[in-house]
């Protein structure tokens, strides 16, 4: 069975503090994503990444950045949290082929930043 | 990227089919179509793609005109746990480097 975790489904942060999520998921798959998810406005895509090390912008990247040194790791970082970063986080994965674009989901991160 | 316009809100009653009807008149050759389904505090959840004429599975059928600017979600008899959100994607799958962008979807309410 197909796999998307992420390392908290609620977390509490200060604004100014440096905040990391984690997604890992175990199907081998090439790329995975970062969304956030605001009512209202559906989810925005922020970064993704198609292979270990490579990354590429998504439509809202300014003021979170991305890390993936191996492949079944995402890692999304605030690197000075805001109050406007409030928001539902949501990885995914999913794998590179012909005819075939199924994103797997993780259950999600609700952030609070105070 | 192509975009993707579909009606905001759709309700319907259990046991009758629902067609939500997405347009992406910007569709380029390469593009697939994808629909998605959301319940709330879960991820987006899979359920149909394609990229010409139709499609079905087990849980729905997936309508394609020839010039593939819109595309139908077919959701036959839903019942009350078929609320949720749809979302319709419309995207290059052969490569995955490009991703896909999400809209806001259509927010479907059964009645019992």
């Amino acid at each position: 069975d197909v796999k998307v975790t992420q390392s908290s489904r609620y977390l509490v942060k200060r604004t100014g503090e440096k905040v990391f999520l984690e997604c890992v998921q175990d199907m081998d798959h090439e790329n995975m994503f970062w969304y956030r998810q605001d009512p209202g406005l559906g989810l925005r895509l922020i970064y993704f990444s198609y292979d270990v090390k490579m990354k590429e912008k998504g439509d809202i990247p300014e003021g979170y950045s991305v890390s993936r040194e191996k492949k079944e790791r995402f890692s999304l970082i605030l690197e000075s949290a805001s109050t406007n970063q409030t928001s539902m986080y949501l990885c995914a994965s999913s794998r590179t082929g012909v005819g075939s674009y199924e994103q797997y989901f993780g259950p999600g991160t609700r952030l609070t930043v105070t | 990227l192509a975009k993707t316009t579909q009606p905001i809100s759709m309700d319907s009653y259990e046991g009758q089919e629902v067609n939500i009807t997405c347009s992406h008149n910007n569709i380029a050759t390469n593009d697939y179509i994808t629909w998605y389904q959301q319940f709330p505090s879960q991820g987006p959840r899979f359920i149909i793609q394609g990229y010409k004429t139709k499609v079905k599975n087990e849980v729905a059928s997936l309508f394609i005109p020839a010039d593939r600017k819109s595309s139908t979600l077919s959701l036959p008899r839903v019942s009350l746990s078929d609320t949720a959100v749809y979302y319709c994607l419309v995207g290059d799958v052969r490569t995955g480097r490009r991703a896909l962008t999400f809209g806001s979807g259509t927010r479907l309410q059964v009645q019992p």
